[in-house]
């Protein structure tokens, strides 16, 4: 099966903190994406990569940063933590040929 | 910018009735159309699409209807059933890269 996997579903930290959420898929992708989620807001886009150590800001980058040094992993980097990140972050992955989107289940950060 | 404005934001309807979901867009250049659910706990995941040279699709118990000329696409399903309870978002393609532009979701919950 398919799939996109990211590696924690839950995670709290500091104010201030460097905090790394990493995402990873095995389906050979060359999109990938990062979004948050919050009530009423939708799916914001965050960055996304659509080659190796290529990346693109979306609507909301500031505050994040990225790196995709390999296809298969997709790195989502908040320099210092702010309250205000507090979100549900979803990675998602698609072809070059396809606008089907493969989601990760999301990790719930909390800053605190 | 482009944007993609959903509604309701919350539909309750009774179970073995039928649900209908509205999105339009605002792109003129949006070919691509998908509706993705999302269970608690759980990354969206792909329900159905429809292409700008298509009017209506089906699957079963789930149609999409598209509307080119006033912009507007819309998810209906019939026969609901208590599974049927989730979030669901409509997007429409922005662009290249594969981007989507997402509406803002729909909570919708299936009373027994």
């Amino acid at each position: 099966d398919v799939k996109v996997t990211q590696s924690s579903r839950y995670l709290v930290k500091r104010t201030g903190e460097k905090v790394f959420l990493e995402c990873v898929q095995d389906m050979d992708h060359e999109n990938m994406f990062w979004y948050r989620q919050d009530p009423g807001l939708g799916l914001r886009l965050i960055y996304f990569s659509y080659d190796v150590k290529m990346k693109e800001k979306g609507d909301i980058p500031e505050g994040y940063s990225v790196s995709r040094e390999k296809k298969e992993r997709f790195s989502l980097i908040l320099e210092s933590a702010s309250t205000n990140q507090t979100s549900m972050y979803l990675c998602a992955s698609t072809t070059r040929q396809d606008y089907g989107y493969t989601f990760g289940s999301g990790t719930r950060l909390t800053v605190v | 910018g482009e944007n993609v404005e959903q509604h309701p934001s919350t539909l309750s309807v009774q179970e073995g009735d039928s649900a209908v979901i509205k999105c339009t867009y605002s792109d003129s250049a949006s070919n691509y159309f998908p509706w993705y659910k999302q269970e608690l706990g759980k990354g969206p995941q792909l329900i159905i699409d429809i292409r700008s040279n298509v009017g209506e699709k089906k699957d079963q118990r789930i149609a999409v209807t598209l509307n080119k000329t006033a912009k507007h696409f819309s998810l209906h399903i019939t026969e609901t059933q208590p599974e049927d309870s989730a979030v669901y978002f409509c997007a429409a393609s922005k662009g290249s890269n594969y981007q989507l532009i997402w509406g803002a979701g729909t909570k919708l919950i299936i009373k027994p």
